[in-house]
């Protein structure tokens, strides 16, 4: 079974500064996909980057960039410029083959003016 | 356009009653999922619909948990005899039909359960 690991359950950054959230994986598969999902306290599950296992070129949204080790299962989030809107709870996923999303644990991001 | 809904938003039911829950998916969306995220679990995969065929249920916890889809949109999270270990959000997603896009899900706001 595929799991998905944060090791931080909590991360503080400053306005305007960058934060970087670690997120690993293991598969055994090839072919997958790994996201970032942002909740808010509205609870609603945001989207805020993906990235396909077969591509080498890290994916990139705005303020938002991801790191993808494929050998090292490693796929951390890179937020720029973090504004207070940035707060909320950061899930990592990975996904198999239009299947079901596999989450980690979270980790919640506080941003501090 | 319009996003995934879900109904109630939230839903307070005594032990032993039986609930349903209640999820719209983005029109067009041909996979749904249900999802339960609770405090000591995490998120965790409950059901999965694509399409025409067969549900998989091999993340649903307990015989009390079933759903269904009809027509291929609406779906009904029904949890029979509920206990206060059910308390939790469900949260339900869909999916597009498009190859390059399916594997992206939208999700709904959710439904709190407390199980008194």
């Amino acid at each position: 079974a595929q799991t998905v690991t944060q090791s931080q359950p909590e991360m503080s950054v400053q306005e305007a500064e960058t934060v970087t959230l670690s997120c690993t994986y293991d598969t055994s598969e090839s072919d997958y996909y790994l996201f970032w999902y942002k909740q808010p306290p509205s609870r609603q599950m945001i989207l805020v980057i993906r990235q396909e296992a077969y591509k080498q070129q890290n994916a990139t949204e705005n303020r938002f960039s991801v790191n993808f080790q494929k050998a090292a299962k490693s796929f951390s989030l890179k937020i720029s410029d973090s504004q207070l809107g940035d707060a909320a709870m950061y899930f990592c996923a990975y996904q198999h083959s239009g299947y079901a999303l596999n989450f980690g644990k979270g980790t919640s991001l506080l941003v501090t003016p | 356009g319009a996003g995934v809904s879900q109904s109630p938003s939230n839903k307070v039911t005594e032990k032993g009653k039986d609930v349903e829950l209640r999820c719209d998916p983005i029109s067009g969306h041909t996979a749904l999922y249900w999802y339960r995220q609770s405090l000591g679990q995490g998120l965790e995969f409950l059901i999965y619909f694509q399409g025409n065929s067969a549900p998989d249920k091999s993340g649903l916890p307990s015989d009390r948990f079933s759903a269904e889809r009809t027509g291929g949109s609406v779906s009904t999270l029904t949890i029979q005899r509920t206990q206060q270990e059910d308390s939790a959000v469900y949260l339900c997603a869909s999916s597009p039909r498009l190859a390059e896009v399916r594997n992206e899900q939208y999700f709904g706001p959710g439904t709190r359960l407390t199980v008194t």
